[in-house]
């Protein structure tokens, strides 16, 4: 089984400030990793994902994530950021080979101040 | 290219009842996932319908159902609804082929309360 922690539940951040959004995962057999954002009242949007090779991945809307094998970690980052990416951002995993269901973390609240 | 849909977009339910709920898959998909997101939580898979038989189920009681059509739309069932039930539900259509890791897309959700 698969498991998936985001050691931060909110990160506010002021506009144009760079933000990391952490990630850590649990699996005993490879995995496939993602990063999902989802503004109020809609649904999950991918914004990147790792599946295999270079080990930092580009996402939609300037976001990029790095896999860290050793750390088991897939941290999301943003160099500087709008009010428009206000949002709850979710990581989750699957497992690789067979993606049948994804496990989410528990959701980052980030908040773009003024 | 049509995305995901669901229906209805909201709605109310009293404990014990029954509710179904739809989704329509992106065009060209074969795969429906369902997952259910309470309120300040990640999503949870619930099941998944691969040419219309489940191919995986979370943690979640029998009275969680479901249905996939030919057209690969798809229904969940909740019977004797629970307060706990309610939730945003979403559901999510891939394409499911060898080899693939078939990436999901979700789509708005329903928010279902239970009363």
């Amino acid at each position: 089984a698969q498991s998936v922690t985001q050691l931060d539940s909110q990160v506010p951040v002021f506009e144009e400030a760079p933000v990391e959004l952490r990630c850590n995962y649990s699996s005993s057999v490879s995995v496939y990793l993602f990063w999902y954002v989802q503004y109020p009242n809609q649904g999950l949007q991918l914004l990147l994902k790792y599946l295999s090779g270079s080990t930092l991945v580009k996402g939609i809307n300037g976001f990029e994530a790095e896999f860290n094998k050793s750390q088991t970690s897939f941290h999301l980052r943003k160099p500087s950021v709008h009010i428009s990416d206000t949002a709850e951002y979710f990581c989750a995993v699957s497992r690789s080979g067979s993606a049948r269901q994804l496990t989410f973390g528990s959701g980052t609240q980030l908040t773009v101040l003024p | 290219e049509t995305g995901v849909t669901q229906s209805p977009t909201h709605l109310i339910k009293t404990r014990g009842q029954q509710v179904t709920l739809r989704c329509s898959s992106q065009s060209g998909h074969n795969t429906v996932s369902w997952y259910q997101q309470a309120l300040g939580q990640g999503p949870q898979f619930i099941f998944q319908y691969y040419r219309e038989e489940e191919n995986g189920r979370g943690n979640f009681p029998p009275r969680f159902s479901g249905l996939q059509f030919p057209n690969y739309s798809s229904e969940l069932n909740v019977n004797a609804l629970e307060l706990d039930d309610s939730a945003l539900y979403l559901c999510a259509s891939s394409l499911m082929t060898s080899g693939s890791p078939h990436e999901q897309y979700f789509g708005p959700g329903t928010r279902l309360t239970v009363t």
